[in-house]
Parts: structure tokens; sequence; C-alpha cells
């Protein structure tokens, strides 16, 4: 089955500006989770949504944000770029019907942003 | 708040040797254990889950509530193993019903020598 797909893999983007970065999950797939990784602070969880709704959300600024749509693609966003946003940044599928279901959670290969 | 703890950053052992890569959490409610691994150049994929009690790559992880402890353990280790091994917990609720969220550990990198 095909998996986790992320877009684009890697952006440049400079301080003050706006990005998007998409997510399709593993067909049947209803929840997205998104994850920040950094040298400093590891993996970090940002958000997760379930049937196009927001259901846990982590400890970020609200210039982060998501949505889902109803074929469960997940876009989060990233408004006013500081310098320290430069990450990999990780989203996860599961079926949420319990805890991940059989394979848990599958994550993609992450959209690496550049902020200069 | 959750939390979950690996002690160690870089471990390194020699082919065919035991090695464990110890993991502890901070959870008073009924959490869910996991571990991923992250080889070379590859996206984190899922290694081990407590409640499947599989042992996957000769890897094998017991939950233990006691010491709040979820240490993953092979017993002769190969090169390819060589990899980044992070432990996660993700929180569920009296349903059995998870929240999105998996806490991970800061990660240890095993590096395992011919």
């Amino acid at each position: 089955k095909a998996g986790v797909t992320q877009t684009p893999r890697y952006l440049i983007k400079t301080r003050g500006q706006q990005v998007t970065l998409s997510c399709s999950p593993i067909s049947g797939h209803r929840s997205v989770s998104w994850y920040q990784q950094t040298p400093g602070q590891g993996l970090q969880f940002l958000f997760e949504y379930f049937s196009e709704t927001q259901r846990n959300k982590g400890n970020f600024p609200g210039r982060f944000s998501g949505r889902q749509f109803s074929n469960s693609r997940s876009e989060m966003n990233v408004s006013t770029l500081e310098l320290g946003d430069s990450a990999l940044y990780l989203c996860a599928s599961s079926l949420a019907t319990g805890t991940g279901g059989e394979d848990g959670y599958t994550f993609g290969s992450g959209t690496r942003l550049t902020v200069v | 708040a959750q939390r979950v703890t690996q002690p160690e950053k870089l471990l390194s052992v020699f082919k065919g040797a035991p090695v464990e890569l110890k993991c502890n959490y901070s959870y008073s409610g009924s959490p869910e254990l996991f571990w991923y691994v992250q080889y070379s150049r590859q996206r984190l994929q899922l290694l081990l889950r407590h409640i499947s009690r599989e042992s996957i790559k000769g890897f094998t992880a017991d939950l233990n509530k006691g010491e709040t402890s979820f240490h993953l353990k092979k017993p002769f280790a190969q090169e390819e193993d060589s990899a980044m091994y992070y432990c996660a917990l993700s929180l569920t609720n009296a349903g059995g019903t998870s929240y999105g969220k998996l806490t991970f550990g800061q990660g240890t990198i095993l590096t395992v020598h011919p």
C-alpha cells in the first residue's frame, strides 16, 4: 500500500513569510498528526486531525495551524516565519479507531523547512 | 504531564553482543508504548508496540508498569541494527482511544561495530 506522502520535500523561505505543507495519509487512515523535529528539541507534537476536526494540540504558538479535508489529506500552515521554525516537519497517519490500529502511526519522510 | 526519558544518547556495542536501549516514562494513566527506529536516510518506522508483544528483527520490549520502563532488548546485535531509536508514549482514555499524540524520548543512536 502507498505510504504517507508529504510535499514538498524541501522548502526555503524568508523570515516573515508563510508556508503551507501537505500530507496525504495512507488510504483508509482518518487521523493525521503533525510533528516538528529539530536537533535541540527532538520530536514535538504539533496537532492531530480526525474527520476534519482538530482533536489535540501541542504547545506551539498560534502561528502554527492546520486543517484536514474530507479525503483525510491534511495541510499545516506556518505564518510569519521565524528562524527558529527551521526544522523537519513530519506527519503521521493512523486508523485512529483505537490506539493507532495494528500498524500504529505511520510516518512520512517529512518536509525540510529552512527559514533564512 | 507525560514524559519519556531515554538516558543514553549514544550506545555502542560489537556485533553479536547483547544490547539494551533504556526507556522510562512518567504518566499515571494507561499509556501505550512504542519503539520507533530511523535508519540512515529513511523515514521513522514502527519497530514495536507493547500491546502486540511481538518480536521484530529479534528485538523485544516488556512494559514494566512498576518501574515505568519499556526497555528494548536484543540478545545478539547485528551491524544492520545501527540506527536512531525512539521510545514513544501514546495516551489512551478509558475506552482505549488514543488522542493522536505521541510523546517521544530524545532518542538513542545505536552503533553496532563489526
